[in-house]
């Protein structure tokens, strides 16, 4: 199946810096990506769906502007955790999706990325 | 709304051993995707399965299969010759039809665990 890279794994940071984390499609153009936020034990909660090009659409009760979203290119998304706080430590996953309009579109996981918040 | 229901928040089975995981889901939709996902210790999410609410079959994948029942909106994985690395927390999964935004909408999961 097609692969879906995330970067940094993982990443530990102080207390209101500002965290970006890419997401890549390597051998598709994912015309929609996802993010996901998991906490222990817990499942998948989708924060954001964003589109090539145009803004995000985020979930109820997701900050916009604490979860910076961006889209630029059809392999390309980050997500940025703007002045992070420990309570925003987390599993953070991204998906993407190659939408060709027929049929069923696979939609491809990251492997995720720790973010610990000090 | 979507909603998706997994019932039994951890499960154990002896290697070798058979074991079904339930899930079950409301909508109001008539056409659906659903799916099972693992997630091991990775947490790397991997389909398992898909099914498509329009196809009456019940799919299969070597010792993975699924009992799809429509009408009472329940969708349950059966692991066949369970084997150490199916260790893992499942999530059963819902989506609308594959429209560029549509999301999946997940269940809160099951840990199995395989006793050697």
């Amino acid at each position: 199946g097609a692969v879906v890279s995330q970067h940094p794994s993982w990443v530990i940071c102080k207390s209101g810096t500002s965290v970006k984390i890419e997401c890549r499609s390597l051998d598709f153009q994912a015309t929609t990506m996802f993010w996901y936020r998991q906490f222990p034990k817990q499942s998948l909660m989708l924060m954001a769906t964003s589109n090539e090009g145009s803004k995000a659409t985020y979930e109820q009760g997701v900050e916009k502007d604490k979860f910076l979203i961006n889209h630029a290119s059809l392999t390309l998304s980050t997500l940025t955790v703007t002045s992070a706080h420990p309570e925003d430590s987390s599993f953070y996953i991204c998906s993407a999706r190659d939408w060709s309009g027929v049929g069923y579109n696979e939609q491809f996981f990251g492997p995720g990325t720790r973010l610990t918040v000090l | 709304a979507q909603t998706v229901t997994q019932s039994q928040p951890e499960m154990s089975v002896q290697e070798a051993e058979t074991v079904t995981l339930s899930c079950t889901y409301d909508t109001s939709e008539s056409n659906y995707y659903l799916f099972w996902y693992k997630q091991p210790p990775s947490r790397q999410m991997i389909l398992v399965i898909r099914q498509e609410a329009y196809k009456q079959q019940n799919a299969t994948e070597n010792r993975f299969s699924v009992n799809f029942q429509k009408a009472a909106k329940s969708f349950s994985l059966k692991i066949s010759d369970s084997q150490l690395g199916d260790t893992a927390m499942y999530f059963c999964a819902f989506m609308k039809p594959p429209l560029p935004g549509n999301q999946f909408y997940f269940g809160t999961g099951t840990s199995l665990t395989v006793i050697p």
